[in-house]
């Protein structure tokens, strides 16, 4: 059971870089997300996705793009790396539950520790 | 707005203490709420959860009441354990347009000393 799958574990990024997060699920999940977590706070939700094709912002989507062309991947992109981006990213899936009302388990990856020096 | 708002830590226990981590929020409708746990390195994962009023969550001997008077959702749990040191978040679920949000308070760290 692979569950939630992020890509790479760790990353080191010079300022102005870009890079792609990957994620990827094999339960066949609708609802996608991508959060950040800055040290000693908590997750704070930058994109979201309720399916296929369709991608909303979050809290904190500035310097960030997502895109989601399968029900299984839901890669984050970061086009000029900003020291400020410096944060652990966790993504999470869950299925919409009874009655589409989400209010099901979130599945989490291991996440991402990204630095931008 | 919809936000969770918990306790600051670290909470610092001794083994066998009684463990209370206060949990509020604010939601227009009637959120789902939930209780994550994430151990030193890894992901976070669910811990219990509640989706209506007066329902109660539990798990590994955690237990949480959904109360829709005091807009809370408290964690508590009767004799902490070194192995429960980790950070804990607290989340509710609420339809926001067309699709739900899953949003997490700041977290609250708990320190077990045996």
């Amino acid at each position: 059971n692979a569950g939630v799958t992020q890509t790479p574990k760790f990353r080191i990024l010079k300022i102005g870089q870009s890079m792609t997060l990957q994620c990827t699920q094999d339960m066949n999940h609708n609802y996608m997300y991508w959060y950040r977590q800055d040290p000693g706070m908590g997750l704070k939700l930058i994109y979201y996705s309720v399916g296929a094709g369709i991608t909303d912002k979050g809290e904190v989507p500035n310097g960030y793009n997502v895109s989601r062309s399968t029900t299984e991947d839901f890669p984050l992109r970061l086009e000029l790396a900003a020291p400020s981006q410096t944060s652990v990213y966790f993504c999470a899936s869950n299925p919409p539950g009874w009655g589409g009302r989400g209010n099901t388990e979130a599945f989490f990856g291991q996440g991402t520790r990204l630095t931008v020096v | 707005g919809n936000s969770v708002t918990q306790m600051e830590g670290p909470v610092t226990l001794s083994e066998e203490a009684f463990l209370t981590i206060n949990c509020t929020y604010t939601a227009t409708g009637y959120p789902s709420l939930f209780w994550y746990v994430q151990y030193p390195g890894e992901g976070l994962q669910l811990l219990l959860k509640a989706t209506k009023a007066d329902d109660k969550g539990s798990n590994k001997g955690f237990e949480a009441t959904y109360r829709k008077e005091t807009t809370s959702f408290h964690l508590e749990k009767g004799s902490v354990q070194v192995s429960d040191s980790a950070v804990y978040f607290c989340a509710l679920v609420i339809r926001m347009d067309s699709s739900y949000k899953l949003i997490f308070g700041s977290g609250t760290r708990l320190l077990v000393r045996p």
